[in-house]
């Protein structure tokens, strides 16, 4: 597609469960990050991948959350045991890395709502 | 104290007033972003800079790496300029560090 896309766009779930959220970023864009924010807040950063690998992955609040991107393209963002506190609108962004670029184009995000 | 801080929070204006928004960071940075948030989340990115001063359109950016200073000024302001902007520096490996945005509403 043209831009970022993340699915689902909305997600309750109940507290325990596990979550899986999705992120396609723009074709070709080899840096992908994901942060989360919350209500009335900033993005918080979370992960940051270039190509396949966690290039960076201080920002996960603790070993519940996990993230994958296998084939440098599509990347999940993998909650488990998911607490009320988790709740939040998970962004993701993508960049095409190089000298002269680095241009962020975000996803309109996935609301996650923990019950 | 956050390493990224914008001022003010809430910003009202009546159209056609011009606009400024600051944001002072406290970390060395390899660049800033400025941001559009609409509700509903959807970001844009309006300017990426590294030094001296971007233009787009009604919207201007200027950045002073000496101060760690930066500043978005929207001239001829609209109500469709009401949004959240936010800034965020860029540190080392591509992270960013987002500030917690100042929402904008623009009046007719």
């Amino acid at each position: 597609g043209a831009g970022v896309s993340q699915t689902p766009s909305n997600k309750v779930t109940e507290k325990g469960k596990y979550v899986e959220l999705r992120c396609d970023p723009i074709s070709g864009h080899t840096a992908l990050y994901w942060y989360r924010q919350s209500l009335g807040q900033g993005p918080e950063f979370l992960i940051y991948f270039q190509g396949t690998g966690a290039a960076d992955d201080s920002g996960l609040p603790n070993d519940r959350f996990f993230a994958v991107r296998p084939e440098g393209s599509v990347s999940t963002l993998k909650i488990q045991r998911t607490e009320r506190g988790d709740s939040a609108v998970y962004l993701c962004a993508s960049s095409f890395t190089g000298r002269h670029t680095g241009e962020l184009f975000f996803g309109e995000g996935s609301r996650l709502t923990v019950l | 104290k956050n390493e990224v801080e914008q001022s003010p929070q809430n910003l009202t204006a009546q159209e056609g007033e011009f606009i400024t928004i600051n944001c002072s960071y406290s970390v060395g940075i390899s660049a800033l972003h400025w941001l559009q948030q609409h509700p509903g989340g959807g970001i844009v990115s309006l300017f990426m800079l590294s030094s001296g001063k971007k233009k787009h359109g009604r919207l201007i950016a200027t950045i002073n790496i000496q101060e760690k200073h930066s500043s978005l000024h929207i001239t001829a302001s609209h109500p469709r300029d009401s949004a959240v902007y936010i800034c965020a520096a860029k540190r080392g490996t591509d992270k960013l560090i987002f500030g917690t945005g100042t929402r904008l509403q623009v009046f007719p």
